[in-house]
């Protein structure tokens, strides 16, 4: 079945340090894929998508590319901030049933060191 | 907007004890998902709805029951109450359920179960 594997945290970075966590996916067709970040004591929200290959997704100094050929969707940041700790998850859009549902990783901490 | 509220937002219960998770959204989706959250194991589909009656099972629905109330309201039951359901847990709808589809989270609740 499709599957998301990213790497373990902790992940811990000083300010303004570049940032990449990596993210494969095992897939049959062409997924969309996602990052969600979990702030402390809240829900998932969206930070980017890509729905094809070599889409970009970016938002808030955060992208990511969608490689077909590598499988992998990997989230990177050139400057973190203190105000980037969360946890992020990688996630691919699974059609099976009436609707589309979300595999996700087991997600990546993130600590961001002043 | 409110988005997607959840209620509780903590609970403890003893084993054996039943319980109804209320989730309701305002954004006019159709599609609506329960998820739990795990240390280690991120988030994994219980129950889904894609539409307004209709219900399916996700990936670990043993133990839950679920109902689509309206097209606004889903809730999560547990019957039962086991330690093994000690979670976060975790609503999210989505427009259309489409592969595209961004699916937006309420703010969880934390259930213990002694």
């Amino acid at each position: 079945g499709n599957s998301v594997t990213q790497m373990e945290g902790p992940v811990t970075l000083s300010e303004e340090a570049f940032l990449t966590i990596n993210c494969t996916y095992t897939a049959t067709g062409y997924p969309s894929l996602f990052w969600y970040v979990q702030y402390p004591g809240e829900g998932l929200q969206l930070l980017l998508k890509a729905t094809k290959a070599d889409d970009k997704g970016s938002n808030k100094g955060f992208e990511a590319t969608y490689r077909k050929e590598t499988t992998s969707f990997h989230l990177e940041k050139g400057s973190v901030q203190v105000s980037d700790s969360a946890v992020y998850f990688c996630a691919l859009s699974d059609r099976g049933g009436a609707t589309n549902k979300l595999i996700f990783g087991t997600g990546t901490l993130l600590a961001v060191q002043p | 907007n409110a988005g997607v509220t959840q209620t509780p937002k903590f609970q403890v219960l003893k084993t054996g004890q039943s319980m109804t998770l209320q989730c309701a959204q305002d954004m006019n989706h159709n599609s609506m998902y329960w998820y739990r959250q795990d240390p280690g194991m991120g988030l994994r589909l219980i129950y889904y709805s894609a539409s307004e009656g209709t219900t399916d099972k996700g990936e670990v629905p043993n133990g839950y029951n679920v109902s689509r109330l309206n097209k606004r309201e889903f809730s999560l039951r547990l019957e039962s109450a086991a330690p093994s359901q000690t979670s976060v847990y975790f609503c999210a709808s989505s427009d259309v359920g489409g592969p595209t589809d961004t699916q937006y989270f309420g703010p969880g609740t934390r259930l213990t179960v002694l």
